[in-house]
């Protein structure tokens, strides 16, 4: 069955380090996001990508950067990690075009110290 | 401003007892509005798209219903394996989707 796979599940990291979360889809879906969730907040979009090469800033891109090389994967690179990224870390995915509905991983829970 | 607003964010309901959940939107343009369930510490899992006003959609106990500037989510007889957190998302322009911050259900035996 297709699916969408995040890694690490769970992560404690120190501020200033650079932090790489993957995100890996088999639905050949053209459409990926990455959002994080925060208690008040709920999912905000990080950045996200409508095909190879392609990535877009979301509401809360600051301090993240992605890459698209290929159409199964989307990684999220945190530059410097700081206390405020502390968060559970979704990516998503959707065919492209419109009106799909996203798929979403199991979330990475990242604790920066 | 939030484009997204879910209300209650908290809900109790006994075993049996029906209640609607609320989803406000003030984009222009909606392109579709999506329904999810989320359980804790997993990600949230789609139930249900609906795409202009007036549409209907239903799934076992759950029927989500649009207008055209809010959604509800109707729960009929609930049982607590409908406890969850539900999450309302629109998209209006790309492909993006724009999430609220969910209504917490928690129903009780």
């Amino acid at each position: 069955d297709a699916e969408i796979t995040q890694s690490p599940r769970h992560k404690i990291t120190e501020t200033g380090r650079q932090v790489t979360l993957a995100c890996h889809q088999t639905w050949n879906h053209n459409n990926m996001f990455w959002y994080r969730q925060d208690l008040g907040h709920g999912l905000r979009l990080i950045h996200y990508s409508y095909g190879v090469q392609d990535t877009n800033k979301g509401e809360v891109s600051d301090g993240y950067s992605v890459s698209r090389s290929n159409t199964e994967d989307l990684p999220l690179t945190l530059e410097s990690a700081a206390s405020s990224q502390t968060s559970v870390y979704f990516c998503a995915s959707s065919e492209g075009g419109s009106y799909a509905e996203a798929f979403f991983g199991q979330g990475t829970r990242l604790t920066v110290v | 401003e939030d484009q997204v607003t879910q209300s209650p964010e908290a809900l109790r309901l006994q075993e049996g007892e029906s209640s609607s959940l609320n989803c406000s939107y003030t984009v222009s343009g909606l392109r579709g509005l999506f329904w999810y369930r989320q359980d804790p510490g997993k990600g949230p899992e789609f139930l249900f798209t609906l795409y202009s006003a007036g549409e209907e959609k239903e799934k076992e106990r759950l029927k989500a219903t649009l207008t055209k500037k809010e959604s509800f989510l109707h729960i009929t007889a609930p049982k607590p394996e409908d406890s969850a957190t539900y999450l309302c998302a629109v998209q209006f322009t790309g492909n993006q989707f724009y999430f609220g911050t969910g209504t917490s259900l928690t129903v009780i035996p």
